[in-house]
């Protein structure tokens, strides 16, 4: 079974500044992981993705995240935050591998800009 | 494309109604995936289907839920008869088969009353 861990509820940066969501997995074979976001009242938006191509992905709207095998990460960077970043994040992960299972999602991440 | 479509968008029913929401997905997506979203239990996968046929409905909470693919061009997610706790927003998704993301409807915001 996969599952994955995002850390922190809620994460408040000023504008202009770095952003950094936390993601754990856990996953008895290699991952594929995923990064949603989620503005009010709409669905989810796939920023970026990881299937073991490049260990560092690079997504929509300048964001980023790297696949860390050793630490089981994939933490999501922005280098400089945006007030229309303010969202829901959510990390997900799915098996690798033929077929395509359900993702499994984590709680999300709300991100709060501060201006 | 326009995308996973999904409706209705707002669903307010009382209990013990039969409450049926719709999903059409991307054209040529083999996949459908039906997940809900709620504040305590987050987002969670109930049902998905492969070329129409369902693979895993584990994740359906209850005999009151039932979900269809007649065709590959719509699924269907029935609720019969609704309670206040099914009050939540259901989610469609479609995907093709290897290692891609999902692409996810806006949703139905269904409340039981």
């Amino acid at each position: 079974a996969q599952s994955v861990t995002q850390l922190g509820s809620h994460v408040s940066v000023s504008e202009g500044a770095l952003v950094l969501l936390r993601c754990n997995y856990s996953s008895s074979v290699p991952p594929y992981l995923f990064w949603y976001v989620q503005y009010p009242n709409q669905g989810l938006q796939l920023l970026l993705k990881y299937t073991s191509a490049a260990t560092l992905v690079k997504g929509i709207n300048g964001f980023e995240a790297e696949f860390k095998k050793s630490e089981t990460s994939f933490h999501l960077t922005k280098p400089s935050a945006h007030m229309s970043d303010a969202a829901e994040y959510f990390c997900a992960v799915r098996r690798s591998g033929g077929g395509a299972d359900g993702l499994t999602f984590g709680k999300g991440t709300h991100l709060i800009i501060q201006p | 494309d326009a995308g996973v479509i999904q409706s209705p968008r707002h669903e307010v029913t009382e209990m013990g109604q039969e409450v049926t929401l719709r999903c059409k997905p991307i054209s040529g997506h083999d996949y459908l995936f039906w997940y809900r979203q709620t504040m305590m239990r987050g987002l969670e996968l109930l049902i998905y289907f492969n070329n129409n046929v369902p693979i895993d409905d584990s994740g359906m909470p209850e005999d009151r839920f039932s979900a269809k693919m007649p065709n590959a061009s719509f699924s269907t997610l029935k609720i019969q008869p609704s309670e206040p706790r099914d009050s939540a927003v259901y989610f469609c998704a479609s995907s093709l088969l290897q290692g891609g993301g999902y692409t996810f409807g806006s949703g139905t915001r269904l409340t039981v009353v």
